[in-house]
């Protein structure tokens, strides 16, 4: 079974473009959330898709958004890149999100640098 | 909000030795308490977890211990590998995956 896919695995871009972050479930995962990682700041939680809703949201700014398709696929945006947005952008899929004996499986990563 | 706290930040033991890390919550109402494992340049693997109802858990070489009580959870790691040499980050949710709150991280070398 494939794992988490993320697409594409590195990225550079310059302050006040956008970019937009792909992450394929393993299959039949149907929850899918993403993380940011920096040294300084740890893993934070951005959001989580189920269902092509969003059921979670962390404490980012409305410039960091997403979404998830019918085949759970998710994307993740974010607008008017900041220096502060480089990071480690991972994904993870699980199956509901919320059943007791279910894993939380991470993709790579994006690794997002803001020049 | 949760919180989690994690100590040490770093930890250096010898081959053979024991390793233990301990993470703090905050939010009583957390009930899942995953563990994961990040080599350099790779993904968080998940090694172990535990949930609210159970108080500890064995997988080989590895053990998490949960005192609901004291809002506190631990990593043991015995007869430590240079393999083993990682960045370990605990984690605690409220709602299953659907928010995991990750500690600050700890970096564990095994020196043979």
């Amino acid at each position: 079974k494939a794992g988490v896919t993320q697409t594409p695995r590195y990225l550079i871009k310059t302050r006040g473009q956008q970019v937009t972050l792909s992450c394929s479930p393993i299959s039949g995962h149907r929850s899918v959330s993403w993380y940011q990682q920096t040294p300084g700041q740890g893993l934070q939680f951005l959001f989580e898709y189920f269902s092509e809703t969003q059921r979670n949201k962390g404490n980012f700014p409305g410039r960091f958004s997403g979404r998830q398709f019918s085949n759970s696929r998710s994307e993740m945006n974010v607008s008017t890149l900041e220096l502060g947005d480089s990071a480690l952008y991972l994904c993870a899929s699980s199956y509901t999100g919320a059943a007791t004996n279910e894993k939380l499986f991470f993709g790579s990563g994006t690794q997002l640098s803001v020049l | 909000g949760e919180n989690v706290e994690q100590h040490p930040s770093t930890l250096s033991v010898q081959e053979g030795d024991s390793a233990v890390i301990k993470c703090t919550y905050s939010d009583s109402a957390s009930n899942y308490f995953p563990w994961y494992k990040q080599e350099l340049g790779k993904r968080p693997q998940l090694i172990i977890d535990i949930r609210s109802n159970v108080g500890e858990k064995k997988d080989q070489r590895i053990a998490v211990t949960l005192n609901k009580t004291a809002k506190h959870f631990s990593l043991h790691i015995t007869e430590t590998q240079p393999e083993d040499s990682a960045v370990y980050f605990c984690a605690a949710s409220i709602q299953g995956f659907q928010k995991l709150v990750f500690g600050t991280g700890t970096r564990l070398l095994v020196s043979p």
